[in-house]
């Protein structure tokens, strides 16, 4: 079992739906990482959080400490939405997170069309 | 936020020859810097974690003499594939971490490598 799972694997919505993706992960953390990867392989970090709620823009992302679970959301998508979405953690340093790598979840490919 | 250049974006080599990829931190010293690797479909898989001026420690299963592995500057690490094989083929990305950036990560763009 991986210690990172994220669901949906695939995902397709039209524009201007809401849309939300899961990551449950079975380690102790000191935060949690969305990345977004574009086709082209390049990977920007959303977000990085350690409790409650965060927002850009049309971005969301929550994460509940006690059961393990954070959600990514986006309101009003949009075809430039359009993208691999990453669920990573930074293991705690009782779980080998001295260095500060990540552990990344397979992704959740998004496709939204016009 | 902070910047990592990653170079090349591409490369195809031939086998058995060897490939260079820079990672460079632009706006901020990079005391510890990850090198991972996906392969398609696959998620991220730490391959390496090097330290400024110190040997890099390898994930297991990952070829120490095979995937070279330099952090001579607080700005830049590489990554050599020697003797690369078509099995090499996968995208290499970095990821680079600053005194007091606590574990927020800070991504190259990647290398697609393709060995024929």
């Amino acid at each position: 079992k991986n210690e990172v799972e994220q669901s949906p694997q695939n995902l397709t919505a039209q524009e201007g739906e809401f849309i939300t993706i899961n990551c449950s992960y079975s380690v102790g953390i000191s935060a949690l990482h969305w990345l977004q990867q574009h086709p082209g392989g390049g990977i920007v970090s959303l977000f990085m959080l350690s409790s409650g709620k965060k927002k850009h823009g049309r971005l969301i992302a929550t994460i509940n400490i006690q059961e393990k679970h954070s959600s990514l959301h986006i309101t009003a998508s949009h075809p430039r939405d359009s993208a691999v979405y990453i669920c990573a953690v930074s293991p705690a340093m009782n779980y080998g997170g001295s260095q500060g790598n990540l552990i990344f979840g397979k992704g959740t490919k998004l496709s939204v069309k016009p | 936020g902070a910047v990592v250049s990653q170079h090349p974006s591409r490369v195809i080599c031939k086998s058995g020859t060897s490939v260079k990829i820079e990672c460079r931190s632009l706006d901020f010293q990079a005391t510890t810097m990850f090198w991972y690797r996906q392969f398609p479909k696959q998620s991220l898989m730490l391959m390496a974690t090097s330290n400024e001026g110190s040997k890099a420690t390898y994930e297991q299963g990952v070829e120490k003499d095979k995937f070279l592995i330099n952090h001579a500057s607080l700005t830049l690490s590489t990554l050599t594939v020697t003797s690369a094989h078509p099995e090499d083929s996968s995208f290499y990305i970095c990821s680079a971490r600053g005194r007091g950036q606590g574990v927020e990560a800070f991504f190259g763009q990647g290398t697609r490598l393709t060995v024929v």
